[in-house]
Formats: structure tokens, sequence, C-alpha cells
């Protein structure tokens, strides 16, 4: 079955230290990778998307995230998180059926 | 110049009660969605019209019933409402193609049954 796993449900980070937030997929055929950004009682957000090309993709607000077909994942990454990055993280599957397959998210808290 | 936008943004109602929440696009996309939130932050997708046509009708009470009168607008109105409605509810929009294509979201709309 087709499915997102987002591992850690919530992840704290003090401030300017590194990022990386965990997503793996489950999914036949080539997939079209998301991942949005939900700051509290906002809606979401496109940070980055993968469809195809260079695995390594670039951003808004200084993200990046690598897909890895062998490994199934698609890995978010800033190099120095702000208190303004505390937020909610979805990553998601695209399907063919213009439906989206959602992780549960991943809650970033940023430590002074 | 928004370009997902949901009224209201807030709505607190008592049980039983009828209501409806409106969206609205004017990105030009064909595609629109209804999600609901709940408090675990966990998204599920309702439901999905093309060109106004439903697509996507996930297993939802029949209480919940969407309509999109055009491609710019899809509205929800639920009847009867349960306590365990109460969540946040988001619209969404993406241009179909050969891929699958962005999906921009509105802002939500917090509903609280009591």
């Amino acid at each position: 079955a087709q499915s997102v796993t987002q591992p850690d449900i919530h992840i704290t980070v003090s401030e300017g230290a590194s990022l990386e937030l965990r997503c793996n997929y489950s999914y036949g055929a080539t997939p079209y990778l998301f991942w949005y950004v939900q700051s509290p009682g906002q809606g979401l957000q496109l940070l980055l998307k993968y469809f195809s090309g260079d695995t390594l993709v670039q951003g808004i607000k200084g993200f990046e995230a690598e897909f890895k077909r062998s490994q199934s994942s698609f890995n978010l990454r800033k190099p120095s998180v702000h208190w303004s990055d505390a937020a909610e993280y979805f990553c998601a599957v695209g399907r063919s059926n213009y439906q989206l397959i959602w992780g549960a998210g991943t809650k970033l808290i940023i430590k002074p | 110049d928004t370009a997902v936008s949901q009224t209201p943004k807030y709505l607190v109602t008592q049980m039983g009660n009828d209501k409806s929440i409106k969206c609205e696009q004017n990105l030009g996309h064909d595609t629109m969605y209804w999600y609901k939130q709940d408090s675990k932050k966990f998204l599920k997708i309702m439901f999905s019209y093309n060109n106004k046509e439903l697509i996507i009708n996930e297993t939802v009470p029949n209480r919940f019933s969407p309509k999109s009168p055009d491609k710019a607008h899809l509205n929800l109105h639920i009847n009867s409402l349960e306590l365990g409605d109460s969540a946040v509810y988001f619209c969404a929009s993406s241009l179909t193609g050969q891929r699958q294509e962005t999906q921009y979201f509105g802002p939500g709309t917090r509903l609280l049954v009591l």
C-alpha cells in the first residue's frame, strides 16, 4: 500500500543548529515528492518539491531535500535553523489521480 | 490578491446545526480539494473536484456535501453537526496536467462544535 512515514513526531533543535527531518515513502511508480510547512494557526505552504532530475532540491527559506530512490527517502535539511522555523512539517507523495498521500507531520521545536 | 481564500476563518456552533464553509481560488486552477485536519494535525482528504466534477470522495459521512458552482469555487456544507466534526478544514487547489502538480492551501477554517 502507498504510504508516507515521518518517523519523528517532534524534534527539538537549538537555534543556529542544523536540521534534518526524515521522510520515507512507499510508492510503486516514480514518486512526486513534496514538503510543506504549517506555521502555528496558518495554512500549509509549499517548501519544495521533486518531480524529476537533480535529486537535491532547493526550496524556500533556505531548505533543501534530497531524494534517495534506493532508500525510498526524501529528507528535509537546513544548515542553520531560526526561531521562525518552529512549525509543523509535512511530507507528501503525489499519486496519479491528483491525490497526495500525507505523512503524519513532524513538529519542529526551536530552543533559544 | 489572496490565492486561496476561505470563509469564515473561525466557526463556533452548536451540535445539530447546519453550516457552510466557502472556498475561492484566483489561480486559474481546475482542481479543488477539501481536507480535514484533526487535533493531532493529521491531514485527511475529503473531496476533490476537477472542472466542477467530483473525482475524489473519501469515506466521509453523507452529512458533508461539497458543491462546486464553478472552477474557482468549492463550498462545503455540513448538516447536523457533531462534536467529532470539530477540526480545521482546509481548502486547496491545483492545476492538473500530466503529473501531480503542487496544491495551494487556504488559511483554514477552525470549526468548533459545542
